[in-house]
């Protein structure tokens, strides 16, 4: 498996508070990837990174920033949390074309908002 | 925008049949296509993926099949055991920054 990590694993937080989840990468790979799973919606991505400081929004960005301010960590914060942002967050890692392209995700982190 | 259409979103099989799952990408820039089994609880996992100048790939029991034209991969199992039971997406990338998921079919096998 490739090193990710993330943190934490499960997390029951109030309406209206902030949360951060960590992503931890041992494999020095470029991009890194938030996405969410949520029953009959596959995976869809939240925000990426393709180098320190450099990140992206992707599909459902709104209610989430990012940030990256080392290679090897991308952090997904929701600023005030709402009920419909319940749900399992993976982060992914990619080198890119240099290495052909192949996706590597973490096991995923069990958010409830309550 | 671009999509890619999984199908179908369940899929029930007998124990020792084949299993077909069916992609179609929009993207006609797309050129690699991987495959992820997601067991419950657990996080997807690359089983098998293609590259856009191949037409098939083989692994054991699992295969698929690229039609550039059509724009449509397939995941093929054979033999099907219970340990295939899991829920499976397929994938178009064209970067990147350009990756689309399939909503997902999950796959169960019958004793």
């Amino acid at each position: 498996d490739a090193g990710i990590t993330q943190s934490p694993r499960h997390k029951v937080t109030e309406t209206g508070t902030p949360v951060t989840l960590r992503c931890h990468q041992t494999e020095n790979h470029r991009y890194m990837y938030w996405y969410r799973q949520d029953p009959g919606h596959g995976l869809r991505l939240i925000h990426y990174s393709y180098g320190v400081k450099d990140t992206d929004k992707g599909e459902v960005s709104d209610g989430y920033s990012v940030s990256r301010s080392k290679t090897e960590d991308f952090l997904l914060t929701l600023e005030s949390a709402t009920s419909s942002q319940t749900s399992v967050y993976f982060c992914a890692i990619s080198e890119g074309q240099t290495s052909g392209n192949t996706i590597y995700f973490g096991e995923g982190s069990w958010l409830t908002v309550v | 925008g671009e999509n890619v259409e999984q199908h179908p979103s369940t899929l029930s099989v007998q124990e020792g049949d084949s299993a077909v799952i069916k992609c179609t990408y929009s993207d006609s820039a797309s050129n690699y296509f991987p495959w992820y089994k997601q067991e419950l609880g657990k996080r997807p996992q690359l089983i098998i993926d293609i590259r856009s100048n191949v037409g098939e790939k083989k692994d054991q029991r699992i295969a698929v099949t690229l039609n550039k034209t059509a724009k449509h991969f397939s995941l093929h199992i054979t033999e099907t055991q219970p340990e295939d039971s899991a829920v499976y997406f397929c994938a178009a990338y064209r970067s990147a920054s350009k990756i689309i998921f399939g909503s997902g079919t999950r796959l169960s096998i019958r004793p």
